[in-house]
């Protein structure tokens, strides 16, 4: 069964440099999105892309964040300048047209920042 | 807006004893709505949906849940509890606007002891 895979599993950068998420989604899939995670906390929504713009954003998504699917297969996200509460699981999601709310989640990346 | 509650931080239950997670949520439209389940330091796994159909879904590893529109509730239940389910479990809406994005509750400790 396809799956989304998300690189790397954990990632340690030191406060203020810029990090890069990569995520692959599954093939047929055109809508996709990057979720949060603190530690011990709920999962939060990041933001949403299709068709090569952010469809929504949330709060969290401010200007130190962006999105990029530089080619046919790999969704990233970009930490320009990270933060120690930037420290979290990132989750990848895609789904597919008209299906926008079942979301099929990768494994996660944990990102550490020091 | 779209919201999720789950009224529990924990739940404690006895090996073979029925388990009850409890999730109630609030949307504007019809509800998609989704139970996933994480163990410690993984990615989410998908355990089940509802999107439309017969009101009791069946999902993985023996879990179901109940959608109750009247009570705006979807709370997960396995009759018999495994030592092995004691995990995170999360609830979430979605909704199916373009922007699709899933609203998580705050998660609940499933603690099964033998």
């Amino acid at each position: 069964e396809p799956e989304v895979t998300q690189t790397p599993s954990h990632q340690v950068t030191q406060m203020g440099q810029e990090v890069i998420l990569r995520c692959v989604p599954i093939s047929n899939h055109l809508y996709f999105y990057w979720y949060r995670q603190i530690l011990g906390q709920k999962v939060e929504f990041l933001v949403s892309f299709y068709n090569n713009e952010i469809s929504e954003k949330s709060e969290i998504f401010d200007d130190q964040f962006s999105v990029e699917r530089p080619d046919g297969s790999n969704f990233t996200l970009k930490i320009r300048s990270t933060k120690l509460e930037d420290s979290a699981m990132y989750f990848c999601a895609s789904s597919v047209a008209g299906k926008f709310y079942e979301q099929y989640f990768g494994p996660g990346t944990r990102l550490t920042v020091t | 807006a779209q919201s999720v509650a789950q009224p529990e931080d924990q739940v404690n239950v006895a090996e073979g004893n029925p388990l009850t997670v409890k999730c109630t949520y609030s949307v504007s439209g019809n509800p998609y709505l989704f139970w996933y389940v994480q163990y410690p330091n993984r990615g989410l796994q998908f355990l089940l949906k509802y999107i439309t159909g017969d009101n009791l879904v069946k999902g993985s590893y023996g879990f179901e849940a109940e959608f109750n529109k009247s009570q705006t509730s979807f709370h997960l239940k396995k009759p018999s509890a495994l030592v092995s389910d004691s995990a995170l479990y999360f609830c979430a809406v979605s909704d199916n606007t373009n922007a699709g994005k899933s609203t998580f509750g705050d998660g609940t400790t499933l603690t099964v002891k033998p």
